[in-house]
Formats: C-alpha cells, structure tokens, sequence
C-alpha cells in the first residue's frame, strides 16, 4: 500500500499564482522527500526534511512536516510555466536499505 | 561526478518473451541501488533494491527478478513477459549508509503486447 498519499491529485493555476500540494503518510518516518518528474522522464529530488524539523526552504520552495498529523506540504511560490510536472513525496522510514515510499503524486499545471 | 544510465530507453516485446533491462552507475562505489515500476499516472512501486554485489531484496512478489553482478550494475530481468509486467521502470542509487536523496535514471518505458 501507498505510504503516502498526495492532495490534490492534480492542480492548475496561473503563472505567478502559489502552488501547495499535500502529503499525508502513516508510520514512523526518518525523513520525507519531495520529488519531481517531467512527463515522460526520471525523477528528480527537491528537497528533504528530517523528521526532527518542521520546515525548511529552497529557493522558491518551502516544505513542512508535521509528524504528529503525520502530514507535509510543498508550496512552490511564484509559479512558472517550467513547473509543470508531477511532484511526489517519498518517505524514508526507519526500515533498512533507505528504502523510499513514494505517494500516488500531484499533476501541477502553470498556464501562461 | 555521479551518473546513472538505463537501457533501452524504450522496449516493445511480447507477451512470453524474456526481458532483460540494465541500469549502470559511474562515479560512485558501493551504492544502494533500487528498481522501481510506475504505471501510467501513479506513482512508484519499490520492486528491488541491493545493498551489495549480490544482495538482492524483493519487496513484492512478481513475475520478476533482480542480479546484480557488478558493484554498480543492476539488473532487471523476466523469463516469460505478462501484459501487466508493461509500465515505467526506473532505476536509482544512493549513498550507502546515508539517509537521504535518490538519484534515478531516465528510465525504460516497456510496453508488453
């Protein structure tokens, strides 16, 4: 079963607009990942935050987790074009192998 | 610099026939390395990973299997294809022993007919 869980399942705005999308899990993890995929193509890591923080930036994204709701979200601020993709979250849980679970993702759309 | 490669990019073969899918790293030595599956819009399964030359973890029972000869060569392999074995099959590495991001290759795209 999925780990995590991604809301909304697809999303569209307007170029310059705030993206947020969701993520919910359910066990104990030791960090949480976000990661992107173009259509088509491999994916590619975003950013990570470990589960003893709440919130952490990169450029124009800011994550938070919130591992008493089991929850974290992503918002991409100033969205572009170029954002079009699917995002993922990915938990890694206290497991072995850094196995990572991967959400059923969110289709962002940024229309001009 | 790291790199990771998956061939063929796309694959079209028929029910029955065997598959062999090849994923290599350069630049790195020792990594864990994963095998993933997605299907047409959703997300990614966790078929095998390996933490060493010939450690192999399956995580779910499938018409599948996984080698991996060679510190930074991994394989995906089938004897006899099923229509539902169609799909994105992605390969990624990471640092051994640190928690942290995967790196994936551009995939292979097999479509069983």
């Amino acid at each position: 079963s999925q780990q995590g869980e991604e809301d909304p399942q697809a999303l569209s705005i307007q170029e310059g607009e705030n993206a947020t999308m969701n993520c919910s899990y359910k066990t104990s993890i030791n960090n949480l990942q976000w990661y992107r995929q173009n259509s088509g193509r491999g994916l590619v890591h975003l950013i990570l935050i470990r589960s003893n923080e709440r919130e952490k930036h990169s450029g124009r994204l800011r994550v938070t987790l919130d591992t008493s709701k089991k929850s974290s979200s992503l918002l991409i601020t100033a969205s572009r074009a170029a954002d079009t993709a699917s995002y993922f979250c990915a938990t890694d849980t206290t497991g072995g192998g850094n196995k990572l679970t991967f959400g059923t993702g969110t289709q962002l759309k940024v229309e001009l | 610099s790291q790199t990771i490669h998956q061939w063929p990019a796309t694959l079209v073969q028929p029910v029955g026939s065997p598959l062999s899918l090849e994923c290599t790293v350069e630049g790195t030595s020792n990594p864990n390395l994963y095998w993933y599956r997605q299907a047409a819009g959703r997300g990614l399964q966790l078929l095998f990973y390996s933490v060493g030359i010939g450690q192999i973890s399956s995580e779910v029972p499938q018409n599948l299997s996984a080698s991996r000869p060679q510190d930074r060569q991994f394989i995906l392999s089938s004897k006899k294809l099923l229509l539902s074995d169609s799909g994105f099959y992605l390969c990624a590495w990471i640092w051994t022993g640190r928690g942290g991001e995967q790196f994936f290759g551009p995939g292979t795209r097999l479509t069983v007919l």
